[in-house]
C-alpha cells in the first residue's frame, strides 16, 4: 500500500534558523508529491508540489525536491519567520483510473509536523 | 473568490443523534473528499466523490455516510453509529487529475455533548 512517513516533531526553532522536515515515502505507480500547511483552527494549504523525479517545488522560501532514488521530499527553507509556525503535512498521490478512463488521485498523508518558530 | 465553504465551524451531537456538516465548493470541481483529522494525527480519507451521484468509501466510512446531488455540494452525515465522532472534519475539492492539488475548507470540529 501507499504510505508516507515524517520526521516526529514538535520542530522548535529560533527566527532566521534553517528547516528541514523530512519526508519519505512507499507507493505503488509513481505518484506526484505535495506539501500542505494547516495554521490554527485552519483547513490545509497547498504549499508547493512536485510531479516527477527531480522536479523543486518552491514557495514563500521553502523548496523540497522529488527524490526517486531516496524515496524523499523534504521540506527545507532557509531562514524561518515567526509566522511560519503551523503544522507542515507530506502528502503523496497516485493515479487512479475510473470507469471513464479518466486519471485522478486519492491523497495519503504523512501525520504532521508541528513547527514552532520563536523570536 | 473561488473556494470552499464548511458550515458550521463548531458542532455540538447528542448521543444518538445524526448530524450533518455542510461543504459547498464553488470551484468548478469534479471531486470532492472528507477527510476526519485526529490530534496528531495525519488526515483519513472517509468518503470521496469523483462525480456527481457517485461516492467511494474511503478508509474509515462506518458510522459515516454521503450525498453528492449536486457538482457544488458534498454533505456528510455522522450517524449515531458512529461512537467517537469528536474530530476536526476538513473537505477538499480538486481538478479529476492526480497532479492537481486537492483544496480544503477550513473545517467543522464536532464534540459530543
Amino acid at each position: 500500500g501507499n504510505s508516507v512517513t515524517q520526521m516526529e516533531g514538535p520542530v522548535t526553532l529560533s527566527e532566521e534558523a534553517f528547516l528541514t522536515i523530512n519526508c519519505t515515502y512507499t507507493a505503488t505507480g509513481y505518484p506526484s508529491l505535495f506539501w500542505y500547511v494547516q495554521y490554527p483552527g485552519e483547513g490545509l494549504q497547498l504549499l508547493l508540489k512536485a510531479t516527477k523525479a527531480d522536479d523543486k517545488g518552491s514557495n514563500k522560501g521553502f523548496e523540497a525536491t522529488y527524490r526517486k532514488e531516496t524515496t524523499s521530499f523534504h521540506l527545507e527553507k532557509g531562514s524561518v519567520q515567526v509566522s511560519d509556525s503551523a503544522v507542515y503535512f507530506c502528502a503523496l498521490s497516485v493515479p487512479l483510473l475510473n470507469a471513464g478512463g479518466t486519471s485522478y488521485g486519492k491523497l495519503t498523508f504523512g501525520q504532521g509536523t508541528i513547527l514552532t518558530v520563536h523570536p | 473568490d473561488g473556494g470552499i465553504t464548511q458550515s458550521p465551524k463548531y458542532l455540538f451531537r447528542k448521543e444518538g443523534q445524526n448530524v450533518t456538516l455542510s461543504c459547498e465548493q464553488n470551484l468548478n470541481h469534479d471531486a470532492m473528499y472528507w477527510y476526519r483529522q485526529d490530534p496528531g494525527q495525519g488526515l483519513r480519507l472517509i468518503y470521496y466523490s469523483q462525480i456527481v451521484n457517485d461516492f467511494q468509501k474511503g478508509d474509515i466510512a462506518e458510522g459515516y455516510s454521503v450525498s453528492r446531488e449536486k457538482k457544488e455540494s458534498f454533505p456528510l452525515t455522522v450517524t449515531s453509529a458512529q461512537k467517537n465522532p469528536t474530530a476536526f472534519y476538513l473537505c477538499a475539492s480538486s481538478l479529476r487529475n492526480r497532479n492537481q492539488p486537492q483544496h480544503f475548507g477550513d473545517g467543522t470540529r464536532l464534540s459530543i455533548l
